[in-house]
């Protein structure tokens, strides 16, 4: 089945702990990116990235680390989160070109304490 | 910049009622665009999307798009809305090239018997 996972679904942790949110795809997308959500504001993206290490930040990038190492994974990472990165971060991923369809994971809801 | 507004934030009708999300983008182009549904506690999902060719679009779950480039909308329609339906509803925009989706901030459909 064609998917986007990512790990874990739900994290409460406090400030200034580092955490990193998991993203893999199985549809050999070239195209990966991460969003968050917040009430009143939709879908802000975060990072995206074009293909292995090639990564590029997207409206809302600060607090955030991303890397592609691999084709199906892009993690998330927050060195220092703060609890206004308390949000829904969803990653989705596409094959490339700007009208393939965009594939989104499930989510997973951050509260940073 | 390119930008997407959805003037409706909640929009509420009943079952078996006709529907219809408002989208207006700004872009001096045509640009690629898109509708997606989240429903509560899921991810993304495409209903529909649109190019070229005939304006008015088919997607999934019953629903269409009519591109008005005259008025730079694509306002979302189904003519009989389902209890099923009740989600947040996203209008998207996208551009040539790899350059990433700009979502606008969601309208949410109640949908009451």
């Amino acid at each position: 089945e064609a998917q986007v996972t990512q790990n874990p679904r739900y994290l409460i942790t406090v400030t200034g702990k580092k955490l990193t949110v998991t993203c893999s795809q199985n549809m050999n997308h070239e195209y990966m990116s991460w969003y968050r959500q917040d009430p009143g504001l939709g879908l802000r993206q975060i990072y995206y990235s074009m293909n292995v290490e090639v990564t590029d930040k997207g409206d809302v990038p600060e607090g955030y680390k991303v890397s592609r190492k691999e084709k199906r994974n892009f993690p998330l990472i927050l060195e220092s989160p703060s609890p206004n990165q308390t949000s829904l971060y969803f990653c989705a991923s596409r094959a490339g070109g700007p009208l393939s369809e965009q594939y989104f994971g499930p989510g997973t809801r951050l509260t940073v304490t | 910049a390119q930008s997407v507004t959805q003037p409706d934030i909640h929009i509420t009708v009943s079952e078996g009622a006709s529907l219809e999300l408002r989208c207006n983008y700004s872009y001096g182009a045509t640009p690629y665009l898109f509708w997606y549904v989240q429903s509560p506690g899921q991810g993304l999902q495409l209903l529909l999307k649109y190019f070229s060719g005939d304006t008015l679009v088919q997607g999934i779950k019953g629903f269409e798009a009519e591109f008005k480039r005259s008025q730079s909308s694509f306002n979302l329609r189904k003519p009989s809305v389902h209890w099923s339906d009740a989600a947040e509803y996203f209008c998207a925009v996208g551009y040539s090239g790899n350059t990433p989706l700009v979502f606008g901030k969601g309208t949410r459909l109640s949908v009451i018997a």
